[in-house]
């Protein structure tokens, strides 16, 4: 079946660039009408979906985070990738990769998340 | 955006009890001209991903046990557990795809056992 992980440092420095990659296994990523999405989620705290991306390359950002945020997609890699630029303390955050139903955009497949850490 | 809020934020229910939390949207995510809503359900249990258990507001994910029901419409809806068991002990978040982007999840709701 189909599964995700994510994966990418756990400790980025203040003011650097977050970079994490979900690898999509046991299916392609092209196959299906969906659309493959970040969500972030604080230590204790509610979860933020942070943006997606379909496998043509189109976008949707959180507009609370757009002007950080780019989402990418290597279809050959069967691979889609996160950047957040500048962030802070405030960024640290365990961060999933979901497969977005396509159809509505409720999230049927999540990786198990990896912890980012943003720390001096 | 929409503002997703939950009630009540953590309950404890006895083994075999029902378990009640309620979603509150700050706009209708029902879509009329499918007349569906745009809801989903997660649980979410400690250490692990959220897992898909209801959406269009009511339609159980494969594989979710039937102990699980979604209901309402408009802005208010409903996750039932109607015999809680002790696995089920998790946060619970709803979450509407109506309006995107952003896609906005509720605060949660923690359940224990009493």
């Amino acid at each position: 079946q189909v599964q995700l992980q994510e994966s990418g440092p756990g400790l980025v420095k203040p003011s650097q660039t977050l970079s994490l990659t979900c690898t999509v296994s046991g299916g392609s990523i092209s196959s299906g009408s969906y659309y493959w999405s970040w969500i972030r989620q604080p230590a204790g705290k509610g979860l933020e979906w942070i943006g997606r991306i379909y496998t043509s390359g189109s976008t949707n950002y959180n507009p609370s985070l757009k002007s950080r945020v780019t989402i990418s997609v290597d279809t050959s890699k069967n691979q889609f990738s996160l950047k957040l630029s500048s962030v802070t303390a405030a960024d640290t955050a365990v961060y999933y990769c979901a497969r977005d139903s396509g159809v509505g955009g409720y999230f049927d497949l999540w990786g198990r998340g990896t912890l980012v850490t943003v720390s001096s | 955006d929409i503002v997703m809020t939950q009630s009540p934020d953590s309950l404890a229910v006895s083994l075999g009890e029902r378990a009640t939390i309620n979603c509150k949207s700050s706009q209708s995510v029902l879509y009329s001209s499918n007349n569906k809503n745009y809801l989903a359900w997660y649980q979410q249990k400690p250490g692990q991903p959220p897992k898909l258990l209801i959406y269009w507001a009511s339609t159980r994910e494969s594989g979710v046990p039937d102990r699980f029901s979604g209901s309402g419409s408009g802005t208010d809806f409903t996750l039932t557990i109607s015999s809680l068991q002790a696995e089920d002990v998790a946060v619970y978040y709803c979450q509407q795809y109506y309006s995107t982007p952003p896609n906005t999840f509720g605060p949660g709701t923690k359940v224990d056992i009493k």
